[in-house]
Parts: C-alpha cells; structure tokens; sequence
C-alpha cells in the first residue's frame, strides 16, 4: 500500500525565515505526491503536484517542494515565511484513491 | 467555474433524523468523492464515485448512503447517526485519472447530538 509520513505535529517559523515542512513517502512504481493546505474550518486547498519531471517542483503562493528519490522525501518549502501561511499542512500520494500524511501545522510568528 | 460547492455549511441532527448533504461541481469531473474529517486530522475516504457509479467504499456504516444523481451532483444520505459521527464532511472532485489533483468543497460541519 502506498502511504506518506509527516514526522513532525508541529512547525514554528518567524516571519521572514525559510521553512521547511518534512514528508516522506512509501509507494511501489512511480509516485504521485502532493501538497495541501487547510485554513481553519475550510476544505483542502491544493498547492503543487509531483509526477515526473523536473525535482523541483513549484506551486502556488510561492511554495516549492524538492522530490528526492534517494531520500523518498516530498518536503514542501518557502523562502521566505509569512503570517498568513500559518494552516494545516497535509502532504498526499495519490494512486486510485488520494491519501493523506497526518498533518502538519505550521505557525508563523512576527 | 473552478468550484465545488457543498451545502449546508454546518448541520446539528439529532440521532433519530434524517438528512442529506450536497455536493455539485460544474467542471466536467467524472470522479466525485466524500470525505470525513475529524479535527486537526487527515481526510479520511469514504466513497469514490467514477462516471456516476460507486466504485469505491471504504467500509463505511450504512448510516450513511451515498446518491450520485448526476455528473455534476454528490448526495450523503444520512439516517440514524452516531455523536462519534461529528465531523467535517468534505466533497471532492477530480477528473478521474490516476495522478489528478482533486479540488476539495469547503465541507459541511456537522453536530451530531
């Protein structure tokens, strides 16, 4: 079965500073990954996708995420942190069904 | 139109009613999906439905009883509910092919008392 991790609950970054949110992934074949993110009480929202390709990957709201085969890592990244990113952040794998990693929440501080 | 639209925005049921959430999209999405969310948890797949016929259940209680009238609509039945099935309830549609991204409703809150 395929499945992905979020090792970390919780990401505190201040504004301004890159960050980093982690996941690593567990598939057979090829691997679709994603990113979401979830604002309090809404739906998910998408970010960015890995299919093949170039490693770096880009989304919206300048985030990236760096596919690494090696590591079997899908970690989401910014350059540069803001408030308004503070949300729920769920990295996916996607084969007939969408499934999600546990969740991250990350919290930007002024 | 790059929406799904789900409604109501929030219900409170009681244990012995009946209601029913919605679920429409108008981008020519074959595949329809319900979700449940819990708080500060991952979505958690209930139902896939691909070109209008139920394709996938994931073992769920049949409390709940998915409808897909259409290409375009999304029902969840629900009838005698549980207060452990209080959840955010979300809808999502996506274009079917392995490797879509799927475009998720803003959910239904339910209370379940």
């Amino acid at each position: 079965a395929q499945s992905v991790a979020q090792p970390e609950d919780q990401v505190n970054v201040a504004e301004g500073n890159p960050l980093t949110v982690k996941c690593t992934y567990s598939v057979s074949g090829n691997p679709y990954l994603f990113w979401y993110v979830q604002y309090p009480n809404r739906g998910l929202q998408f970010l960015l996708k890995y299919i093949t390709g170039d490693n770096l990957v880009k989304g919206s709201y300048g985030f990236e995420a760096e596919f690494n085969k090696s590591q079997t890592s899908f970690h989401l990244k910014k350059p540069s942190a803001l408030v308004s990113d503070s949300a729920l952040y769920f990295c996916a794998v996607r084969d007939i069904k969408l499934t999600f990693g546990t969740g991250t929440q990350l919290k930007v501080e002024l | 139109d790059t929406e799904v639209t789900q409604t109501p925005k929030h219900l409170v049921m009681g244990m012995t009613n009946k209601k029913s959430l919605k679920c429409e999209q108008h981008m020519g999405h074959r595949a329809m999906y319900w979700y449940k969310q819990k708080a500060k948890k991952p979505p958690e797949l209930m139902f896939v439905y691909s070109y209008e016929k139920l394709s996938i259940n994931e073992s769920v209680p049949s409390r709940f009883s998915p409808e897909c009238p259409n290409s375009s609509l999304l029902n969840l039945h629900l009838h005698a509910l549980q207060p452990e099935d209080s959840a955010l309830y979300l809808c999502a549609s996506s274009q079917g092919q392995v490797g879509e991204k799927l475009f998720f409703g803003s959910g239904t809150q339910l209370s379940v008392l």
